[in-house]
């Protein structure tokens, strides 16, 4: 079967850096995207992968080993509105998104 | 108005009732799609339409119908509904290529239903 597990919630410093992991299995492999949510919000497009690496984009990265079945999305600086839950979702060979709990991530002053 | 558009942001209905939800995108996509979110579970897929053509359903209740007049409006119809069906709905947006899903989801901000 499809699975994803990612922690259900992290607490993390202002100002220090986070990663959140995500190990999946998948029927076939075509990319990972990585989605913010604030509470109440809709979830936004953060990150792809789909080659093993780390993409940067700012102040978050993410990482995908393919042969691992494992990403993780980095967050450095953080910020007060960095607290959101951040949801994993690898696409399978049918490019259909197989989506994660959400890891819900709680930044203290 | 840009990006994904949902109304009502809140409804509360009985288990009688018939009420729809509505999404229109004004991104250009050419794929719209239903997810039911609840709490601390995982996004679920309900119901893809690629080019106004339905080409997914996850084994939805018949309770939940979907509709797609056109590649910009989307709508869910709901009739005598349960109350384990209360969630946040959410409706996306992609633009998708012939071999498949190419693009990023855009959501809209969600319909929050209660069923009494």
């Amino acid at each position: 079967g499809q699975n994803i597990d990612q922690p259900t919630e992290m607490t993390a410093t202002e100002g220090a850096i986070v990663q959140i992991n995500c190990t999946y299995q998948t029927s076939g492999f075509n990319g990972l995207f990585w989605y913010q949510q604030h509470a109440g919000e809709a979830p936004t497009f953060l990150s792809y992968n789909v080659l093993d690496g780390l993409e940067e984009k700012g102040r978050f990265s993410s990482f995908l080993s393919r042969s691992k079945g494992y990403s993780y999305l980095l967050l450095k600086e953080l910020q007060m509105k960095d607290s959101a839950s951040y949801l994993c979702a690898p696409m399978d060979s049918n490019y259909q998104l197989i989506w994660g709990a959400g890891t819900k991530l709680i930044i203290k002053p | 108005e840009t990006g994904v558009t949902q109304t009502p942001r809140h409804l509360v209905m009985g288990m009688t009732n018939k009420k729809s939800l509505k999404c229109e995108q004004h991104l250009g996509h050419n794929a719209m799609y239903w997810y039911k979110q609840s709490a601390k579970k995982p996004l679920e897929l309900m119901f893809v339409y690629n080019f106004k053509e339905q080409t997914e359903n996850n084994s939805v209740p018949s309770r939940f119908s979907p509709e797609c007049p056109n590649s910009s409006h989307l709508f869910l119809h709901l009739h005598t509904l349960q109350p384990e069906d209360s969630a946040l709905y959410l409706c996306a947006s992609s633009q998708e290529g012939p071999g498949g899903h190419t693009g990023e989801l855009f959501f809209g901000e969600g319909s929050r239903l209660t069923v009494l």
